[in-house]
C-alpha cells in the first residue's frame, strides 16, 4: 500500500523553511526518500531505519516515528536547488523489505 | 561503471503492439524494479525481482510481464498494449535490505496512440 504524502505543493521564497510528511498505514521498516526534477529520474537523498533517528544531508534533514508510521522531511533555508518533487518510498516490515512502495510526491517551488 | 542502462529512452506503440522494454545494471545488484510514472504523479510499482528466476507482482500488474534469467537483466513486456499504459516507465536496483538505496535509470517515455 502506497504511503499518502502532505502537502502536495508548496511554493517558497530562497531562504525559507518547510515540511513534507509522509504517513503509512502500515508498521514501517525503513522510509527513503528521493528528488526528482522535471523529465530526470528520482535521486537518493536519504534513508531513515526504524528507531526514530533523524538524518541530515546540508540543510536537508528528515525524522522517522515508527510509533506513528510517520515520516517528515525539513527543507531549511531553501535554495533554488531545492526545487523539484520529493517523494517518500516506505518498506513495511524486515521480512518484507523488498518491496518498496512510494508516495504521490510533493511539488516543491523556490523562487528568488 | 555504466549503473542501470534502460532501452529505448522514447517510443510510441499502436494500440494492440508488444514490446520490451529493457533493464540492465552492472553493479551485480539482487533487487530489481520496475515502477511506472504518470503525468504528475507519483510512483508506482509494477514488478519486482530478488534474485534470477524470482520475480512478484508489485502494485499495477496487469498488462506487464517480467523475466529474470540472470543478476544483470530485468526485461518488461507489454502485451496488446493500451492508451492506459502510456507513462514513464523506470527501471531501479539495490544490493538489497531496506537500508540500501535504490539506483535508478533514466528512463522509459513510451506513449500508446
Amino acid at each position: 500500500q502506497q504511503p499518502v504524502q502532505s502537502p502536495q505543493a508548496v511554493i517558497l521564497r530562497e531562504g525559507e523553511d518547510a515540511v513534507i510528511n509522509c504517513s503509512s498505514s502500515k508498521a514501517l521498516y525503513s522510509v527513503h526518500w528521493y528528488r526528482q526534477k522535471h523529465g530526470e529520474a528520482p535521486v537518493f537523498l536519504m534513508i531513515l531505519l526504524k528507531g526514530g533517528e533523524q538524518k541530515g544531508h546540508d540543510k536537508i534533514s528528515a525524522s522517522f516515528n515508527e510509533k506513528k508510521q510517520q515520516s517528515s522531511l525539513y527543507l531549511t533555508a531553501s535554495q533554488l536547488s531545492y526545487s523539484g518533487t520529493y517523494f517518500c518510498g516506505t518498506a513495511s516490515s524486515l521480512s518484507n523489505d523488498y518491496k518498496l512502495s512510494f508516495g504521490a510526491g510533493t511539488t516543491v517551488t523556490v523562487r528568488a | 561503471n555504466a549503473g542501470v542502462t534502460q532501452t529505448p529512452k522514447f517510443r510510441i506503440l499502436k494500440i494492440g503492439q508488444s514490446m520490451t522494454l529493457q533493464c540492465t545494471q552492472d553493479m551485480n545488484h539482487n533487487y530489481m524494479y520496475w515502477y511506472r510514472q504518470d503525468p504528475g504523479m507519483g510512483l508506482k510499482l509494477i514488478y519486482y525481482s530478488v534474485g534470477a528466476g524470482i520475480t512478484d507482482k508489485g502494485e499495477v500488474p496487469n498488462g506487464y510481464n517480467v523475466s529474470r534469467s540472470t543478476t544483470e537483466d530485468f526485461p518488461l513486456r507489454l502485451e496488446l498494449a493500451a492508451p492506459s499504459q502510456t507513462s514513464v516507465y523506470f527501471c531501479a536496483s539495490r544490493t538489497g535490505g531496506s537500508n540500501e538505496k535504490l539506483f535508478f535509470g533514466s528512463g522509459t517515455q513510451l506513449s500508446v496512440l
